[in-house]
């Protein structure tokens, strides 16, 4: 079956420093890989996607690259707000199957002024 | 355009009673999935619509957990007889492809 395993949390970075916040995957057949955000009170938000190996997903200053050879989508900013404290999940999807997607458990961002 | 509507956005009912939630999709969209999110945890896969396909039922937890979908559009997510374990939040989705997904706001369910 598939799996994604994402980094516990929470993350807690003070504005401006480097995120990264790790996920690893296992599929049967070829995944799309997504990473959704959830705010306080909202539901998810498509944050960004990649559907083949060694695309990079990007969207608000954030990246993912598709790493097929480690299964792994990592989420990195540059420099992150006190407006990106979120919970953020990592998902896949393969194809020619079910399309029900696989979520991590979710990992809490906190930046702090 | 408009997103994903849920209602209510706030449910407070007594153990034992039936409750139904409502989700609206984006129009045009023929999957709708159900989610519940417990406090703190990650999201729970309930049940998946596609277009006029029989429903996966497969992560509803137990009989008492229905839903339906009437004319490909609107779903309704009916736990008959609640307990104090089915408190969450309830999220549902939809998608056009099958691959993104577009969340609604949630039902926040509470069970006294």
């Amino acid at each position: 079956g598939n799996s994604v395993t994402q980094m516990e949390g929470p993350v807690t970075l003070s504005e401006e420093a480097f995120l990264t916040i790790n996920c690893t995957y296992t599929a049967t057949g070829y995944p799309s890989l997504f990473w959704y955000v959830q705010y306080p009170g909202e539901g998810l938000q498509l944050l960004l996607k990649a559907t083949k190996a060694d695309d990079k997903g990007s969207n608000k200053g954030f990246e993912a690259t598709y790493r097929k050879e480690t299964t792994s989508f990592h989420l990195e900013k540059g420099s992150v707000q006190v407006s990106d404290s979120a919970v953020y999940f990592c998902a896949l999807i393969t194809s020619g199957g079910s399309y029900i997607p696989t979520f991590g458990r979710g990992t809490s961002l906190i930046v702090h002024p | 355009g408009a997103g994903v509507s849920q209602s209510p956005s706030n449910k407070v009912t007594e153990k034992g009673k039936d409750v139904e939630l409502r989700c609206d999709p984006i129009s045009g969209h023929t999957a709708l999935y159900w989610y519940r999110q417990s406090l703190g945890q990650g999201l729970e896969f309930l049940i998946y619509f596609q277009g006029n396909s029989a429903p996966d039922k497969s992560g509803l937890p137990s009989d008492r957990f229905s839903a339906e979908r009437t004319g490909g559009s609107v779903s309704t997510l009916t736990i008959q007889r609640t307990q104090q374990e089915d408190s969450a939040v309830y999220l549902c989705a939809s998608s056009s492809r099958g691959y993104e997904q577009y969340f609604g706001p949630g039902t926040r369910l509470t069970v006294t």
